[in-house]
């Protein structure tokens, strides 16, 4: 059973451009968590989203910053005109119902580490 | 807002001796409690939970927990650690109430496991 895959693991992008991150859920998961990582920091909640629908997005900058979760396919986080402060590492979770007030654990993916040069 | 607090970012420890990871939450409600391992360039794995019930909490890879809710701590126990313990420790707090799927991390602390 193959778990939470993200992809590009290492992404390197110029100021300006646009940063374009996979995550496929876990499969038989339809819920999916973004979160942040900044050097020497923990992880900091971005977006939470079902099949087709943001459920939380309370954690995402306003600017520059969105995500889906399409009926078919992974979800997308989507960068545009990145900034150096954008470089940090992106993790992607999933569950299998989204019963988080029974303290369901989210499964999470190797991330993708984002360079802004 | 809630916070989690990890008083140590890093652990060195020899191999075979006893440790324990420190965290401290900050919040007045009810909460679930976390500990995630991250190994260099993986994702986080789930060490273990609490949810209600015991406050002693047994996880994987001979790792253990304690919740203590008057000094709203869940520090992170192992009586003989591994080289193979090395790796970045995360402890995670979300609200029980609202929008519990949303954790909320410590910087984390860095075990380091010296032969």
């Amino acid at each position: 059973n193959a778990g939470v895959m993200q992809n590009p693991r290492h992404l390197v992008r110029r100021r300006g451009q646009e940063a374009r991150l996979r995550c496929s859920p876990m499969k038989g998961h339809s819920h999916v968590y973004w979160y942040r990582q900044l050097p020497e920091e923990g992880l900091k909640f971005m977006v939470y989203l079902q099949k087709e629908n943001i459920i939380d997005e309370s954690g995402m900058p306003k600017e520059r910053f969105s995500a889906e979760f399409p009926k078919e396919g992974p979800s997308i986080l989507r960068i545009q005109q990145v900034v150096r402060g954008d470089s940090a590492a992106y993790f992607c979770a999933s569950s299998p119902l989204g019963t988080q007030k029974y303290g369901e654990t989210q499964y999470f993916g190797p991330g993708t580490r984002l360079l802004v040069l | 807002a809630q916070s989690v607090t990890q008083l140590d970012s890093q652990v060195p420890v020899f191999e075979e001796a006893p440790v324990e990871l420190r965290c401290n939450y900050s919040s007045s409600v009810s909460v679930y409690l976390f500990w995630y391992v991250q190994y260099p360039n993986q994702g986080l794995q789930l060490l273990l939970k609490y949810l209600s019930g015991s406050t002693l909490v047994k996880g994987i890879n001979g790792f253990e927990a304690e919740f203590n809710k008057s000094q709203t701590s869940f520090h992170l126990r192992k009586p003989s650690v591994h080289i193979s313990d090395t790796a970045e420790y995360f402890c995670a707090v979300s609200d029980r109430k609202d929008s519990s799927y949303k954790l909320i991390f410590g910087s984390g602390t860095r075990l380091l496991v010296r032969p």
